[in-house]
């Protein structure tokens, strides 16, 4: 079945250092691919996707390009602020299935952003 | 406009009782998910409906539990004889329609507490 493994946290980063969470992938089909975000006390949130390979996915700085060669998924940032401290969820979703649109999730990666 | 909508936000119920936890969605979206966000076992999808009907039923843990969704709108996740390893917080999310790459919108979860 669907899997995505996500590298264990948590990560402890200083104010504008660069961040890379790894996120790889298992799938049957030509999955979607996700980073939904969660800050604290607040519920998730989509922060970027890519729907086929070599896409890259942006959004507030941050971005992952879809890798099918390596069936990775991982999500960089340049300069990390103190508000992007929350648990960030690579996840993905079978395309090719019109009955499978369900979210398989990696475990999660906290982001903590020190002064 | 609303986003996705669940009450109660908090429940506590004793061992054995029967419990139910309901989602809004987003005035128009057909899609609706259940997941669960627990400790162990990370983010897990449970059923998802598209329209009244629920394609996808494979991650109900079990018999004790089941969803419905009426008018293709509002969705009721019950869940009977509740255990102790029933406590997560329950997580509903809406999509405009179902297919990988369509952005799920997800609620702010209702925690369950089982004693």
């Amino acid at each position: 079945g669907d899997s995505v493994t996500q590298m264990e946290g948590p990560v402890t980063l200083s104010e504008e250092a660069f961040l890379t969470i790894n996120c790889t992938y298992t799938a049957t089909g030509y999955p979607s691919l996700f980073w939904y975000v969660q800050y604290p006390g607040e519920g998730l949130q989509l922060l970027l996707k890519a729907t086929k390979a070599d896409d890259k996915g942006s959004n507030k700085g941050f971005e992952a390009t879809y890798r099918k060669e390596t069936t990775s998924f991982h999500l960089e940032k340049g300069s990390v602020q103190v508000s992007d401290s929350a648990v960030y969820f690579c996840a993905l979703s079978d395309q090719w299935d019109g009955t499978a649109s369900k979210l398989t999730f990696g475990t999660g990666t906290r982001l903590q952003v020190t002064l | 406009g609303a986003g996705v909508s669940q009450s109660p936000s908090n429940k506590v119920t004793e061992k054995g009782k029967d419990v139910e936890l309901r989602c809004d969605p987003i005035s128009g979206h057909t899609a609706l998910y259940w997941y669960r966000q627990s400790l162990g076992q990370g983010l897990e999808f449970l059923i998802y409906f598209q329209g009244n009907s629920a394609p996808d039923k494979s991650g109900l843990p079990s018999d004790r539990f089941s969803a419905e969704r009426t008018g293709g709108s509002v969705s009721t996740l019950t869940i009977q004889r509740t255990q102790q390893e029933d406590s997560a917080v329950y997580l509903c999310a809406s999509s405009l329609k179902t297919g990988g790459y369509n952005e799920q919108f997800f609620g702010p979860g209702t925690r369950l507490t089982v004693l």
